[in-house]
């Protein structure tokens, strides 16, 4: 049931652009993206709630087709700040309400 | 304090220990959820609490026990864990169980079984 996303990890130099993708075998009803910084806790992103949902968060933004299944993350001209561990979490619904599944995240490292 | 708090943040037992991690989450949210966090591995969601009364529990071995007395605190009770149960255990919260509640998570406590 957890998504799958791509790549594993990615290394880039600041100011350079990214994406990661997220993809599940299950139809969604929300994607959701979090940081995770090493050591610290998971940081919410940003949720997508319909297919062909859009949103920016300065310069990270995320789309989400619905009927494909997949949502992907664009960092646009990075910053050394982006450095984590990117989790997708796809909601797909359970017997009591809807549940959250996260794939295994993609490490990013941005240097200078 | 403010979000998510969990204690202690690092917990070094044996595996005939009794132990017990604490959650607190400040912003009134109605939801609690345990995860475990495994390196190379996605975050594994073991138990969820709705308004205090368990919803979710995915195959967790017994000797993991959650309880949920208000809708503010969550524990996780622990006794004769085993190596394997080595890992950093997250608490989140969200405003409910309905579709598109984000989840904030607490700093997690890092567990290591001797």
């Amino acid at each position: 049931q957890q998504p799958v996303q791509s790549p594993q990890a990615v290394i880039l130099r600041e100011g350079e652009d990214a994406v990661i993708n997220c993809s599940s075998s299950k139809a969604l009803y929300s994607v959701h993206w979090y940081r995770q910084k090493h050591g610290e806790a998971p940081v919410f992103l940003m949720i997508l709630l319909k297919g062909g949902e859009q949103k920016g968060h300065e310069k990270i933004s995320a789309s989400f087709n619905e009927k494909k299944q997949q949502s992907s993350l664009y960092l646009t001209a990075s910053q050394l700040s982006y450095s984590g561990t990117y989790f997708c979490g796809t909601e797909i619904r359970s017997n009591s309400g809807y549940a959250l599944n996260f794939g295994k995240g993609t490490s990013l490292l941005v240097t200078p | 304090e403010t979000g998510v708090t969990q204690t202690p943040r690092h917990l070094v037992m044996g595996m005939t220990n009794k132990k017990s991690l604490k959650c607190e989450q400040h912003l009134g949210h109605n939801a609690m959820y345990w995860y475990k966090q495994s390196a190379k591995k996605p975050l594994e969601l073991m138990f969820v609490y709705s308004l205090e009364e368990r919803v979710e529990n995915n195959s967790v071995p017994s000797r993991f026990s959650p309880e949920c007395p208000n809708s503010s605190h969550l524990f996780l009770h622990l006794h004769t864990l085993q190596p394997e149960d080595s890992a950093l255990y997250l608490c989140a919260s969200s405003q409910g169980r309905d579709r598109g509640y984000e989840q904030y998570f607490g700093p997690g406590t890092r567990l290591t079984v001797t």
